[in-house]
């Protein structure tokens, strides 16, 4: 079974520009989580989508970012138009159950974004 | 609020000797999980091991153990035999039962290196 994969690995953008970041999830998992840890701190949430549905998105920074999950499948996290603090590594994982203790969830192997 | 403290940003272990990587928590909650989640060097993320907090033994995954100890709000991994392959950095995480969706809330992640 293919674990979560994202694309790109790393991506190296300037200020102002665009970036879409992909997540595939293993395949059946209805539940899909981005997180992003910026240098040097913690791990934080953005968001989880239930299917093709946001169900918290509390954890986005700001109207720069943006998610899709159409169909259910895959999802995009969108940074537009980027700045400097956008760096860091972004992590999606999935899971089946959304319960604690009931559905672990397997993360992506991230992808590493700069922004110079 | 919920948080998770990890207090050790490095550690340094001998090879085969056990290690404590320390984690305290703080929620109010009453039903929650605990996890644990190694990060090498190539940077995935790898679940280790789990801990439910009305869960009366601790956990244990082959060389992973977590000390929990709930009414200090503590949930420490313990790594014995120490492999060179351990070296990475180690992430502690909760998570709720209740309608917040399963996100994951991590500490700042301590980094061990293993020693030959």
């Amino acid at each position: 079974e293919a674990g979560v994969t994202q694309f790109p690995s790393h991506s190296v953008i300037e200020k102002g520009q665009t970036v879409t970041l992909r997540c595939d999830p293993i395949s059946g998992h209805d539940n899909l989580y981005w997180y992003r840890r910026v240098m040097g701190k913690e791990i934080k949430f953005l968001l989880h989508f239930v299917k093709e549905s946001k169900q918290d998105e509390s954890g986005m920074p700001n109207n720069r970012f943006l998610a899709e999950r159409t169909g259910g499948t895959y999802s995009t996290l969108k940074v537009q138009p980027a700045e400097l603090e956008d760096s860091g590594v972004y992590f999606c994982a999935s899971s089946l159950r959304r319960l604690a203790g009931l559905g672990e969830q397997y993360f992506g192997p991230g992808t590493r974004l700069t922004v110079t | 609020a919920q948080k998770i403290t990890q207090t050790q940003p490095g550690m340094f272990v001998q090879e085969k000797e056990a290690v404590t990587l320390d984690c305290t928590y703080d929620t109010s909650d009453q039903s929650y999980g605990l996890f644990w989640y190694k990060q090498p060097s190539s940077g995935e993320m790898i679940f280790l091991i789990y801990q439910g907090s009305y869960d009366e033994q601790n956990a244990t995954e082959g060389r992973y153990s977590l000390n929990f100890q709930k009414a200090r709000k503590s949930a420490n991994l313990v790594i014995s035999a120490s492999q060179l392959g351990d070296s990475a950095m180690y992430f502690c995480a909760m998570r709720f039962r209740n309608n917040q969706g399963g996100k994951l809330i991590f500490g700042q992640g301590t980094e061990l290196s293993v020693k030959p």
